[in-house]
């Protein structure tokens, strides 16, 4: 079983659709992280769960909602999308607490999105 | 806002070349890392440097943190193919939503 699992790995929908990207971790970490990746752009963050406390990026639209029911699942629900949200969305998880030195991100392979 | 620039944007060498990968920024972090993204997968951590100054080698990588903790660079000696890949480093604060800032990214590809 690999650290961080994300489904699907692709997934093309129009803009009046519903759809929600899956993560699942299973290296016991107390953080999750959604990420937006888009082509000539530095990884963006979009919202942490973090020790039960959920922090945002306030650019992130409306249209993208988070959702983590425990410390080891995290979605992240899409509706009425724009062509300009297709990008990978990546999933990352972390054991926050620890000495700065040892703490990082383990990342899933990520979601390609594509919005027509 | 936090920015990290890397530089350059894209490098294409030949297998047994050097290169050096650059990232700077006018903020100061507690610590920088290193990832690299292969195509089709999310990042993977290399290194951590946390000291100003610290150097850390990662067989024929060789990384720095700057003395003042605003910059730091990936050297690669004798590169393979095997290095091609996509080139990030991160700044890490303290908390919240800027815990991690993400550079511009490096995308290296290595020709045999």
């Amino acid at each position: 079983e690999t650290g961080v699992t994300q489904t699907p790995r692709h997934l093309v929908m129009g803009m009046t659709n519903k759809k929600s990207l899956k993560c699942e971790q299973h290296l016991g970490h107390n953080a999750m992280y959604w990420y937006k990746q888009s082509a000539k752009k530095p990884l963006e963050l979009m919202f942490v769960y973090s020790l039960e406390e959920r922090v945002e990026n306030n650019s992130v639209p409306s249209r993208f909602s988070p959702e983590c029911p425990n410390s080891s699942h995290l979605f992240l629900h899409l509706h009425t999308l724009q062509p300009e949200d297709s990008a990978l969305y990546l999933c990352a998880s972390s054991q926050v607490g620890q000495a700065i030195a040892i703490e990082k991100l383990f990342f899933g392979s990520g979601t390609q999105l594509s919005v027509l | 806002t936090q920015l990290l620039e890397q530089s350059p944007q894209f490098l294409s060498i030949q297998e047994g070349e050097n290169l050096t990968v650059y990232c700077n920024s006018s903020s100061v972090f507690s610590s920088l890392q290193w990832y690299r993204q292969e195509p089709g997968e999310g990042p993977v951590l290399l290194v951590t440097v946390v000291t100003g100054g610290e150097v850390k080698k990662l067989k024929r990588l060789t990384f720095q943190f700057g003395d003042a903790r605003k910059d730091s660079s990936l050297h690669i000696t004798a590169a393979q193919t095997g290095d091609t890949g996509l080139y990030l480093c991160a700044g890490v604060g303290t908390s919240g939503t800027y815990k991690y800032i993400f550079g511009t990214g490096t995308r290296l590809k290595v020709l045999a």
